[in-house]
């Protein structure tokens, strides 16, 4: 079975906290992609990152890190100094081949 | 260049009536993607197009449920008497190919309504 496993359904920070979301899947392919998308309020899902499954470098991109960990199946995001505008709704997916698994999203509220 | 576009942005219809929702990808993609999202969840696919042809439809969730991609661009989403549960925000994306799964691009979304 292909599965994503966001546990976390709400978060709620005050401004400049650091949040981490939690992503767990599933999958008996060795070769998928993960990917995590960003849906604000006006509903329109934007990509943040992919990463393949031979590449368990973590990643930065400015205040956003990721830390893929196939040992646990966990592709874990972090949010750091957390801004007002990073309020949204997260998606975790995992892509074995074409179509995306998502996850069940973690909605993410930022306060100031 | 212009995202994905879907018409339209809204749509109520009755329930056993027919739909139909149209999705314009990015020039030049190949594959084209739909998916559904119901409140609170995460969107599931339904089908995907490599060029004209359905790559993966696996998860229409019934034969009410159609789309076709005729010349390889834009593509109709077909709902044959519509049901109450399908009423769903549906998608659609776009990517360049999807033989090496890069991001997908996804359109505003089309709200329909089934009463």
């Amino acid at each position: 079975a292909q599965k994503v496993t966001q546990a976390q359904t709400e978060i709620s920070v005050v401004e400049k906290e650091d949040v981490t979301l939690d992503c767990v899947y599933e999958t008996r392919d060795t070769t998928y992609y993960l990917f995590w998308y960003k849906q604000p309020p006006s509903g329109e899902l934007v990509f943040l990152i992919r990463r393949n499954s031979f590449d368990e470098q973590n990643e930065i991109s400015g205040r956003y890190s990721w830390n893929f960990q196939k040992s646990t199946s966990s592709f874990n995001f972090t949010i750091t100094a957390s801004q007002v505008v990073d309020s949204a709704v997260y998606f975790c997916a995992l892509s074995p081949r074409g179509k995306l698994i998502f996850g069940q999203g973690t909605e993410l509220s930022v306060k100031p | 260049g212009a995202g994905v576009s879907q018409t339209p942005s809204n749509k109520v219809t009755e329930k056993g009536k027919y739909v139909e929702l149209r999705c314009d990808p990015i020039s030049g993609h190949t594959a084209l993607y739909w998916y559904r999202q119901s409140l609170g969840q995460g969107p599931e696919f339904l089908i995907y197009f490599q060029g004209t042809g359905a790559a993966d439809d696996s998860g229409l969730p019934n034969d009410r449920f159609f789309a076709v991609r005729p010349e390889g661009s834009v593509s109709t989403l077909k709902i044959q008497r519509t049901e109450r549960g399908d009423s769903a925000v549906y998608l659609c994306a776009s990517s360049p190919s999807a033989a090496a799964p890069g991001e997908q691009y996804f359109g505003p979304g089309t709200r329909l309504t089934v009463t």
